[in-house]
């Protein structure tokens, strides 16, 4: 099954870039999504991106996919501290449920 | 987007007493939902998959006779704690598919806020 790994904390200052990398191992996933949680809250939909696709840009939201490697990554750019939660990648074949990783938790200093 | 919604958003129960958590989406229809269970500080892990009409199919390790599922309509799937425990407590969260993509990508699962239960 799908394995998804995730560095755990990250930390930045308001108004930088934020990076947050994920690895995946299924290389048949075809949407990988990424969810925000806030704490005490659910997961909220931030973004996705096809398995056809290298980039995605939303706004401040930018994901790149690297799908040779298994590496997505979501940056947000101009951090604010809004954006302090922890963030799931969540890749998948489209039709089955989906594996998260331990998630990582963003920090945005003031 | 596609919306879901989770009833209650906090239940405390005493042990030994069953509980019931409820979840819709409110804008579309699901034929798929899935319940989660989430420990403090860790990942959401899948408990079962709840399909309209049949019957949930639940992960390995999770037991169905504690933990029933139904889902009666396109629209709500409860999830019922049978016989509480302490041990029972934590962050449950359902999640919807979207087969129609209405607010985004086909099949795309939107999650509800989740239901915090604390077993005294």
């Amino acid at each position: 099954g799908e394995d998804v790994e995730q560095s755990l904390f990250l930390s930045v200052r308001e108004g930088d870039s934020s990076v947050i990398n994920c690895t995946y191992t299924d290389s048949s996933s075809t949407y990988l999504y990424w969810y925000k949680q806030e704490p005490g809250a659910g997961l909220q939909l931030l973004t996705y991106i096809f398995s056809n696709m290298d980039m995605k840009q939303d706004q401040r939201l930018t994901v790149l996919l690297n799908k040779k490697d298994k590496h997505l990554s979501l940056r947000i750019a101009d951090t604010q501290t809004g954006d302090s939660a922890i963030y799931f990648c969540a890749p998948t074949e489209g039709n089955t449920p989906l594996v998260f990783g331990k998630g990582t938790r963003l920090s945005v200093i003031a | 987007g596609a919306v879901v919604s989770q009833h209650p958003s906090w239940v405390i129960c005493k042990s030994g007493t069953s509980v019931k958590i409820e979840c819709r989406s409110l804008d579309f229809q699901a034929t798929t939902m899935f319940w989660y269970r989430q420990f403090p500080k860790q990942s959401l892990m899948l408990m079962a998959t709840s399909n309209e009409g049949s019957k949930a199919t639940y992960e390995q390790g999770v037991e169905k006779d504690k933990f029933l599922i139904n889902h009666a309509s396109l629209t709500l799937s409860t999830l019922t704690v049978t016989s509480a425990h302490p041990e029972d407590s934590s962050f449950y969260i359902c999640s919807a598919r979207d087969p129609a993509g209405s607010g985004g990508a086909r099949e795309t699962q939107y999650f509800g806020p989740g239901t915090r239960l604390l077993v005294l």
